[in-house]
């Protein structure tokens, strides 16, 4: 089945640790994107990219880093200089054009130990 | 595109009922509206894309109207059922933004049997 596959589901992250989020899409799409969800607030865009090999900051770029080596994959890392990434992480894809949906991905729920 | 507002924020209705969302957005470098259902635990999913003023377009029971002149889209849905309980996400893009769509807060919606 086509579709877009995040891991892990769950993920905990120590004081002044860096973690990684990963997501991988098998339909062939050229965009990708990083959003995070907070308690009674819409997703915020962190990341996104439109081809591989380049990508743009979104609204809240801070403290996350990505990369987009392959179509297929665009992985979020969470860095230490992220104060507060306690949240829902979720990933999409999407034909490169904002007239085009986006599929997305479970999701993945970070906390802090 | 800076600013979106979804109201109303929930709404409890009965099954049978009819409502309606709306999603308010700048109306200046408009290109594209998107709506989303999520429901819980599952990953949202996309209800329509739309870029004409005065498109409206349906889906089964859900229908959406946009007016891109005044910034206003609303999602209707008639005969509301249990299994249409979620949060209905709406999504502008602009033109000068990129790949970016900006998400509202979403409406809730709850269907009582």
């Amino acid at each position: 089945d086509g579709g877009i596959t995040q891991s892990p589901k769950y993920l905990f992250r120590k004081e002044g640790q860096n973690v990684t989020l990963s997501c991988e899409q098998n339909l062939n799409h050229d965009a990708m994107y990083w959003y995070r969800q907070d308690p009674g607030q819409g997703l915020r865009l962190i990341y996104y990219s439109q081809i591989v090999n380049d990508f743009q900051k979104g609204d809240i770029a801070e403290g996350y880093s990505v990369s987009r080596e392959k179509k297929e994959s665009f992985p979020l890392t969470v860095t230490s200089a992220q104060k507060n990434p306690t949240a829902f992480y979720l990933c999409a894809s999407s034909i490169a054009s904002q007239r085009q949906p986006q599929h997305f991905g479970d999701g993945t729920r970070l906390s802090i130990l | 595109i800076l600013n979106v507002e979804q109201s109303p924020q929930s709404l409890h209705v009965q099954e049978g009922d009819s409502t309606n969302f709306t999603c308010s957005f700048p109306s200046s470098n408009f290109y594209a509206l998107h709506w989303y259902r999520w429901e819980t635990a599952k990953s949202p999913e996309a209800l329509f894309v739309m870029t004409l003023n005065g498109d409206e377009k349906k889906k089964g029971r859900i229908s959406a109207t946009l007016n891109t002149k005044e910034g206003y889209s609303y999602l209707y849905i008639k005969g509301s059922q249990p299994e249409d309980s979620a949060t209905y996400l709406c999504a502008p893009g602009g033109g000068n933004q990129g790949g970016k769509l900006i998400f509202g807060q979403g409406t809730e919606l709850s269907v009582k049997p």
